[in-house]
C-alpha cells in the first residue's frame, strides 16, 4: 500500500497571509510528484508535475519544491486570496499508478 | 475533443442494478485512470490503463466492478449488482505519458447514487 500523505487537512487564513501545505510520500521508487487544484464543483487541474530532486516549479503566487530523498514536498501560497480557496491534491507515482493524498482543504477569508 | 468527456454525468439506480460508466479521454492520450470519491474522501485509485492494457486494477474493490478500453480511446466502467455504498463520484483522467512524468486531465465526473 502506497501512503500519500498531507497536512494540515483543512486550513483557514486571511487574504493576503503566505501560506505553505506538505505532501510525504514513499522515498524509493519514486518517479514523480504531482500537484493538482480542486475547486467545488469543478474537476481537478494540474498545477506542478516534478521529477527530479531539487525540482522548484513556480506558477503566479504558488511554487513547489521537491525532496525525493526524503519523501516529501511543500506547496507554497504567496499573498492568499479568495479565489485560492480550493482543496490541493498531491500524488505521487512509481511509474504507472498514480495515487493521491486526502488533500489539504484551503479557506481564505476575505 | 477537447478535454476528458464523462458520461452519464449524474446516474441515479436502484441496487442490484448494474450501471455502466463512460470516459472519453483526450485523442493520443495512453495512460487512462480511474477514480471514485465516496462522501467526505479522497481520490481512491480503481485502475490504471497503459493502452488497452490494465497493468494495475489492484483498485477495484470487487469482483462485481470491471472496466475495459478499446481502440486505446473510450473506457467503460461496469459495476454489476450495484450496493448502496458504490454511491460516489467516479472520476476519469487522461495522461500523454504511460509512466505519470506529465499531468493528467480529469473529467467532470459521474455521480452515482445507488437508492
Amino acid at each position: 500500500i502506497l501512503n500519500v500523505e498531507q497536512s494540515p487537512q483543512s486550513l483557514h487564513v486571511q487574504e493576503g497571509d503566505s501560506t505553505n501545505f506538505t505532501c510525504s510520500f514513499p522515498s524509493s521508487n519514486f518517479y514523480a510528484l504531482h500537484w493538482y487544484r480542486w475547486e467545488t464543483a469543478k474537476s481537478p487541474e494540474a498545477l506542478f508535475v516534478m521529477t527530479l530532486n531539487g525540482d522548484e516549479k513556480k506558477k503566479g503566487r504558488i511554487s513547489a519544491t521537491l525532496n525525493t530523498k526524503e519523501g516529501y514536498s511543500y506547496l507554497y501560497i504567496k499573498g492568499s486570496q479568495p479565489e485560492d480557496s480550493a482543496t490541493y491534491l498531491c500524488a505521487y507515482t512509481s511509474g504507472s499508478r498514480l495515487t493521491f493524498g486526502e488533500g489539504t482543504q484551503l479557506t481564505v477569508n476575505p | 475533443g477537447a478535454g476528458v468527456s464523462q458520461s452519464p454525468s449524474n446516474k441515479v439506480t436502484e441496487k442490484g442494478k448494474d450501471v455502466e460508466l463512460r470516459c472519453d479521454p483526450i485523442s493520443g492520450h495512453t495512460a487512462l485512470y480511474w477514480y471514485r470519491q465516496r462522501l467526505g474522501q479522497g481520490l481512491e485509485f480503481l485502475i490504471y490503463f497503459q493502452g488497452n492494457s490494465a497493468p494495475d486494477k489492484s483498485g477495484l474493490p470487487s469482483d462485481r466492478f470491471s472496466a475495459e478500453r478499446t481502440g486505446e480511446s473510450v473506457s467503460t466502467l461496469t459495476i454489476q449488482r450495484t450496493q448502496q455504498e458504490d454511491s460516489a463520484v467516479y472520476l476519469c483522467a487522461s495522461s500523454s505519458h504511460p509512466t505519470g512524468a506529465t499531468e493528467a486531465f480529469f473529467g467532470q465526473g459521474t455521480r452515482l447514487t445507488v437508492v
